[in-house]
């Protein structure tokens, strides 16, 4: 069974700084690009960035770029978000989400998410 | 950008209602086209991608179509389960955009 576990969420301030990570099970993680994907309280669905299986190529969400890096360990089966100048817009929960192959970007798993408040 | 409109942007309806959300790309993104449903508090659930092709364990009241750059979403006959909201994404490039989401509500 696919599992993706997010952590690393929490209050920030403005200004800051936090890692997100996302363990992943039940698949070989090597093998899938990934995902992060955001939704504001109340709000919709915002892609934020992805990365291949092998970590080689990674895009960004204009809105984020320049100031969060997505990174992947296949030695521990973890997805990483560094969300760095951290602003009360990024207020969101997170969501780590699995491609269905390297060679698509099509969603079929998400994790329950991890929220991220910004505020002072 | 590809810009992603769905309508309606929420909609009231019966158990038993046979419901049709459309969702309408900017440009031309093939059949790469996804739909999800998401319930209050909880992280969205794969329906659809490909258009119209379903999820493993998504049952066949749902269905997804395509005419040129309109996609649609139908569910057959409404089940109290199913009020929830859909979204659209596609996928056919970066950065990869959302629907604005529809609410389906009980009447």
């Amino acid at each position: 069974e696919v599992q993706l576990v997010e952590s690393g969420g929490g209050l920030v301030q403005p200004g800051g700084s936090l890692r997100l990570s996302c363990a992943a099970s039940g698949f070989t993680f090597s093998n899938y690009a990934m995902s992060w994907v955001r939704q504001a309280p109340g709000k919709g669905l915002e892609w934020v960035s992805a990365i291949s299986a092998s970590g080689g190529s990674t895009y960004y969400a204009d809105s984020v770029k320049g100031r969060f890096t997505i990174s992947r360990d296949e030695s521990k089966n973890t997805l990483y978000l560094q969300m760095n100048s951290l602003r009360a817009e990024d207020t969101a929960i997170y969501y780590c989400a699995k491609f269905i192959s390297s060679g698509t970007a099509m969603i079929d798993y998400w994790g329950q998410g991890t929220l991220v408040p910004v505020s002072s | 950008d590809i810009q992603m409109t769905q309508s309606p942007s929420s909609l009231s309806a019966s158990v038993g209602d046979r419901v049709t959300i459309t969702c309408r790309a900017s440009q031309g993104i093939n059949n790469y086209l996804a739909w999800f449903q998401q319930k209050p508090g909880k992280a969205p659930k794969s329906l659809i991608y490909a258009a119209s092709s379903l999820q493993s364990g998504v049952p066949s009241k749902f269905s997804g179509s395509r005419s040129g750059t309109d996609f649609t979403l139908t569910i057959s006959s409404l089940q109290p389960e199913d009020f929830a909201t859909y979204y659209c994404q596609q996928y056919y490039t970066y950065p990869l955009t959302f629907g604005g989401g529809t609410k389906v509500e009980i009447k």
